[in-house]
C-alpha cells in the first residue's frame, strides 16, 4: 500500500510552546489530508480535514486556533499545536487519501510537560 | 455514515484462522465496507473493503452478505504478529465525487495465542 511519515515520532515540550508534526505521502499525491487524535485505550478521533490548497475543516469541539492545519502542497500536511498544555498530550495520526482509500502516517506522541 | 458493531474482544490459536464479525445493519447503497487494524502504538493499518463481493488480497478475505447487513473478515492462518485492534468502518464512497471520512468506533482487539 502507499506509504505516509510523520515527523517526528516523539516529542516532549514544555507548557506553553508550539509543537509542529509534519505529515508526508511518499509514493502519492493527496489532495486531502485528515488529522487525528488517540487518547490512551480509546479510539482514534477525527480532528480536521486539510484539503491543499484550502482552508482546513474541523471537528465540531476541536479549537482552529489551537490546532493549525497548513495543506500547503499535495505530499504535505502539517500540524501545529500552539500553546501547548500537558492535557494535549496524545498520540497525533495524520492521514491520506489516496482514490479510494485512506492511508496512515506512524503517529506523533506529544508529550507536554 | 452508517454505523458498525463490532465484539469487544476475540481471541484465536496461532496458525488457525481468525474470523471477526462486523454488523452495519443500516448500511446505504453507495457505502463500502473498510477493515483497518491497529497494532499497539502505531498508526492504522489498512487491510481490505468491499461494496457488495468478496474480495481477497495478500492479507486477508471480506465477506459481505448479500443483504450487505454484515460482513467478516478473515485472516486465514492468523500470527503473533496479528494481534491488534480490528476497525470495520463503513464510508460513503462515490469515484470521482463526494467521499465520507474514516470514522473509527471502539473495533475488536484480537489476540493470537500461541
Amino acid at each position: 500500500g502507499a506509504v505516509v511519515s510523520q515527523h517526528p515520532s516523539r516529542v516532549i515540550c514544555k507548557s506553553g510552546t508550539s509543537v509542529k508534526i509534519e505529515c508526508r505521502s511518499l509514493d502519492f499525491q493527496a489532495t486531502t489530508m485528515f488529522w487525528y487524535r488517540q487518547f490512551p485505550k480509546q479510539s482514534l478521533m477525527l480532528m480536521a480535514t486539510s484539503n491543499e490548497g484550502s482552508k482546513a475543516t474541523y471537528e465540531q469541539g476541536v479549537e482552529k486556533d489551537k490546532f493549525l492545519i497548513n495543506h500547503a502542497s499535495l505530499t504535505l500536511s502539517t500540524l501545529t499545536v500552539t500553546s501547548a498544555h500537558p492535557e494535549d498530550s496524545s498520540f497525533y495520526i495524520c492521514s491520506a487519501r489516496a482514490t479510494d482509500t485512506q492511508y496512515f502516517g506512524p503517529g506523533t506522541r506529544l508529550t507536554v510537560l | 455514515d452508517a454505523k458498525t458493531t463490532q465484539p469487544t474482544s476475540m481471541d484465536c490459536a496461532e496458525g488457525r484462522a481468525a474470523n471477526l464479525p462486523c454488523n452495519h445493519s443500516t448500511i446505504s447503497g453507495n457505502e463500502y465496507v473498510y477493515w483497518y487494524r491497529q497494532i499497539h502504538s502505531q498508526g492504522p493499518q489498512y487491510i481490505i473493503h468491499g461494496l457488495k463481493n468478496n474480495e481477497t488480497n495478500e492479507m486477508a478475505s471480506l465477506i459481505i452478505t448479500e443483504d450487505r447487513k454484515s460482513s467478516t473478515l478473515i485472516l486465514p492462518h492468523a500470527t503473533l504478529r496479528d494481534t491488534a485492534v480490528y476497525y470495520c468502518i463503513v464510508r460513503v464512497l462515490n469515484y470521482g465525487g463526494s467521499q465520507g471520512n474514516l470514522i473509527f468506533g471502539k473495533g475488536t482487539k484480537l489476540s493470537v495465542k500461541p
